[in-house]
């Protein structure tokens, strides 16, 4: 089973909102992953977790916030965004962040809208 | 720095035999992969290679050469359902071992 779970599938928010993203993984994966996608581009790096630490942070503005409550969770909130933050948010898992060979393996992603 | 390059868009008659190729330069190496994505949908993992060589499986098979920073994707028997962008990427470890993507190639199946 190579599932990575994103909930919800779309969200729609207001620039004063508070809200989260969250996934899920069971697959004992240890390296947990945050990209954000915009149309017709590939997806860009935001946040990399190992072992439930924050290991990359892309320079990413603080209205975005990651949180690793365990090895299977990851949650990304999002606090006083921008209309150009609307993108897709994939959160992606991997066995590990280091080791040859990892499976980076993507959930459906996340449809944000900024209003 | 990194730069990773692919071809923007491809197209291809129903059946055929695509190659979309993609080239690299970065500081470290370890791994290039190959996504299939929807469009509307997340990547789907397609294919990895490490070594110089080529890896096949079913109708996708993938190629690389790490001396010359290339890698081309193959696609076979090509179906309508194959019409997606297919994005490479590559694990760097000078980065973090993040993997990080070409630009994608669209690629277009027509009857």
């Amino acid at each position: 089973d190579t599932e990575v779970t994103q909930t919800p599938k779309h969200l729609v928010m207001g620039m004063t909102n508070k809200k989260s993203l969250k996934c899920e993984q069971h697959m004992g994966h240890r390296a947990m992953y945050w990209y954000k996608q915009k149309a017709k581009k590939p997806p860009e790096l935001m946040f990399v977790y190992s072992y439930e630490k924050l290991s990359i942070n892309e320079s990413v503005p603080s209205r975005f916030s990651p949180e690793c409550p365990n090895s299977s969770l990851l949650n990304l909130h999002l606090h006083a965004l921008q209309p150009e933050d609307s993108a897709l948010y994939l959160c992606a898992s991997s066995q590990d962040r280091d080791s040859s060979g990892n499976t980076i393996y993507f959930g459906e992603g996340s449809w944000l809208t900024v209003v | 720095g990194q730069n990773i390059d692919q071809p923007t868009e491809m197209t291809a008659t129903e059946g055929a035999i695509v190659q979309i190729n993609c080239t690299y330069q970065t500081s470290g190496f370890n791994g290039l992969f190959w996504y299939q994505q929807h469009a509307g949908e997340a990547p789907t993992f397609l294919s990895y290679n490490v070594l110089d060589g080529l890896e096949e499986k079913g109708r996708f098979s993938s190629f690389l050469s790490r001396s010359k920073g290339y890698s081309y994707l193959l696609l076979k028997e090509l179906q309508m359902k194959d019409s997606a962008s297919y994005l490479c990427a590559v694990r760097d470890p000078a980065a973090g071992n993040k993997l990080t993507f070409g630009g994608g190639t669209r690629v277009l199946v027509k009857p």
